[in-house]
């Protein structure tokens, strides 16, 4: 079955960088699109970033744009999400995700790992 | 980007009953949207993508109809088990986007 497990996050401060990782296994993971979404304490679900199954193609949230990359690898079935310049807007829990296909929907997710900016 | 409303923001019904939950979307957006459930603690399960296709392992009473700009949710006969908050993502343009999310609560 499809398992995706990320981890990485913690309490790290403003201005400061964190990278996020998720591995994925139950399924072909260099076949499928891959997405971050988070969830803020209490709020709604805001889309973050999805990269193409090879990588060519990265398409990012508004709020996040210049400041965090979507990257893989598919060697190590492992998904990536650095973020640089965090603020305290940042903080949410981080899902990621499987595409079914097309870049389309989010058919499987993680657990997600919770990621706090404060000083 | 394409911004996405859906009402009512919190419903409460009976076991059995039947309930709708609307998404609509600032432009049209034809069949690409997805409704997602997601319980307390828990991360969102696709229900139906492509607005009325209902995901493997989801029960049927569960269905989705809508194409354009107006979308629905319908839970044909309420159990406890479908306690949650529902959201709508829209798949038509980057970024996607999520609706605000629908509270259901059982009486």
């Amino acid at each position: 079955q499809v398992q995706l497990v990320e981890s990485g996050g913690g309490v790290v401060q403003p201005g400061k960088s964190l990278r996020l990782s998720c591995a994925g296994s139950g399924f072909t993971f260099s076949s499928y699109g891959m997405h971050w979404v988070r969830q803020a304490p209490g709020k709604g679900l805001e889309w973050v970033a999805v990269i193409t199954y090879n990588a060519v193609t990265k398409y990012y949230g508004d709020s996040v744009k210049g400041r965090f990359t979507i990257s893989r690898d598919n060697d190590k079935n492992t998904l990536y999400l650095q973020m640089n310049s965090l603020t305290a807007e940042d903080t949410a829990v981080y899902y990621c995700a499987k595409d079914r296909q097309l870049l389309s929907v989010l058919d499987h997710w993680g657990q997600g790992t919770l990621v706090t900016v404060s000083s | 980007d394409i911004q996405m409303t859906q009402s009512p923001s919190s419903v409460s019904a009976s076991v059995g009953d039947r309930v709708t939950i609307t998404c609509r979307a600032s432009q049209g957006i034809r069949s690409w949207l997805a409704w997602y459930q997601q319980k307390p603690g828990k991360p969102p399960k696709l229900l139906i993508y492509e607005a009325s296709n209902l995901q493997s392992g989801v029960p049927s009473r569960f269905s989705g109809s809508g194409s354009g700009t107006d979308f629905t949710l319908t839970i044909s006969s309420l159990q406890p088990e479908d306690v949650a908050t529902y959201f709508c993502q829209q798949a038509g343009s980057f970024p996607f986007t999520f609706g605000p999310g629908t509270k259901l609560h059982v009486k």
